[in-house]
């Protein structure tokens, strides 16, 4: 099993570009979420998907579109990026309780 | 709501000393604790977690942490650290069930030779 993947690991876009993270688990998950990690602020949920067909704003939600293509994958879309939006961002999924973490994308908008 | 505390942003603790690292939590309902260590680099993973049952928990590698409800915490302790437990460890709390999970900023655990 490779768990929870994310591609890509690195990305580097200037303000205004466009982008899709993409994330895609194989532990026939019902929830999927992403967060962004920022230095001092701990990780905080954009959007979340408890079950395949629906999704949820989380704690910051702006400038972000999710979509759950299926119950495996769920991406992260960034349609006008800004320097705001310079982050780690991580992928989790999870069967019930215990979330499981891919290994993030760390993205840089000039 | 919910919400997650973390007290220290970082704790040095020289090899082989003990450590404690603090977690308070506040919630309207019962609540499930988890604690995740993320090393340098690398997306979190689960360390222990609290359900239901006995209050105490342990992790494989030594840890152990005690939910207390009277005192909403859930702190994480370890004897005797050794320098590959230097990571980031984060708090979170969640409702149960497919709910959002909460997390804490995280404590950086640097251990010293």
């Amino acid at each position: 099993n490779a768990g929870v993947t994310q591609t890509p690991k690195f990305q580097v876009l200037k303000t205004g570009q466009s982008m899709t993270l993409q994330c895609a688990q194989d532990m026939n998950h019902n929830s999927m979420y992403w967060y962004r990690q920022d230095p001092g602020m701990g990780l905080r949920l954009i959007y979340y998907s408890a079950s395949e067909g629906t999704t949820d704003k989380g704690e910051v939600p702006n400038g972000y579109n999710v979509s759950r293509l299926n119950k495996r994958e769920f991406s992260l879309r960034l349609e006008s990026a800004a320097p705001s939006q310079t982050s780690v961002y991580f992928c989790a999924s999870s069967p019930r309780d215990e979330q499981f973490f891919g290994p993030g994308t760390r993205l840089t908008v000039l | 709501a919910q919400s997650v505390t973390q007290l220290d942003s970082q704790v040095p603790v020289f090899e082989e000393a003990p450590v404690e690292l603090r977690c308070n939590y506040s919630s309207s309902v019962s609540v499930y604790l988890f604690w995740y260590v993320q090393y340098p680099n690398q997306g979190l993973q689960l360390l222990l977690k609290y359900l239901s049952g006995s209050t105490l928990v342990e992790s494989i590698n030594g840890f152990e942490a005690e939910f207390n409800k009277s005192q909403t915490s859930f702190h994480l302790r370890k004897p005797s650290v050794h320098i590959s437990d230097t990571a980031e460890y984060f708090c979170a709390v969640s409702p149960g069930g497919y709910q959002k999970v909460t997390f804490g900023i995280g404590t950086k655990l640097q251990v010293i030779p």
